[in-house]
């Protein structure tokens, strides 16, 4: 139990829709990380946030945003989804430049 | 970016024996973790290694960040030890996922 909370757990839908992804970080954290699990792949990076403010971003569109919240949750939001936007999600927490701590992951599914 | 590649990519081993997995990082970093991923998609900690060597139970990991690779080591392997294992590095705000070992312990 890493104390990273993720939801939903799973989530169908449709090409052209928009999806939001929420992550509660684990007490005393003020950093999370977005990653993206295709099927059969390591994980990618996705952007992070550190006290509110976006501090790195990995090669993905725009389309792909994000927002971290006072008590340092997380959305992660995607428009315009892409059959290829079929993933794990995942969302990890830490102190900035510590050890990451993962939630359990949404598989997201577009049809 | 960062190129980080382990080896090797498939594992079967017996219960009981011992194996090593490496991974390789082609720049300096300022963090590197391993992980191992359960079928239900957790990544389960088990090192946060940035350097030297660590140990916990029947694993154990170093790190040599000036020859730029990491190894884990599984002593006495289990059948639930199966999985995949992932190392990953934080460099330049920026984190880098290798390309994973499937390790199948077999009884």
């Amino acid at each position: 139990e890493t104390g990273v909370t993720q939801s939903p757990t799973h989530l169908i839908k449709t090409r052209g829709q928009q999806v939001t992804l929420r992550c509660s970080s684990q007490s005393g954290h003020n950093t999370v990380s977005w990653y993206q699990q295709a099927l059969g792949q390591g994980p990618q990076f996705i952007f992070q946030y550190y006290r509110e403010e976006e501090n790195g971003r990995g090669n993905f569109p725009p389309r792909f945003s994000g927002l971290q919240f006072p008590n340092y949750s997380s959305e992660l939001n995607v428009n315009a989804l892409e059959l290829d936007d079929s993933a794990l999600y995942l969302c990890a927490s830490s102190l900035r430049d510590t050890e990451a701590f993962f939630g359990q992951g949404t598989r997201l599914t577009v049809v | 970016g960062i190129q980080v590649e382990q080896s090797p990519p498939d594992l079967i081993l017996q219960e009981g024996a011992n194996s090593t997995l490496r991974c390789n990082f082609s720049d300096s970093v300022n963090n590197l973790q391993w992980f191992h991923q359960n079928p239900w998609g957790q990544l389960i900690n088990l090192f946060y290694i940035p350097s030297g060597t660590k140990q916990n139970g029947r694993l154990s990991a170093t790190t040599v960040a000036t020859e730029r690779y990491s190894l884990l080591y599984i002593s006495s392997s289990q059948t639930t030890d199966s999985g995949v294992y992932f190392c990953a590095v934080e460099t330049g705000n920026q984190f880098y996922f290798g390309t994973g070992t499937s390790l199948t312990v077999i009884p």
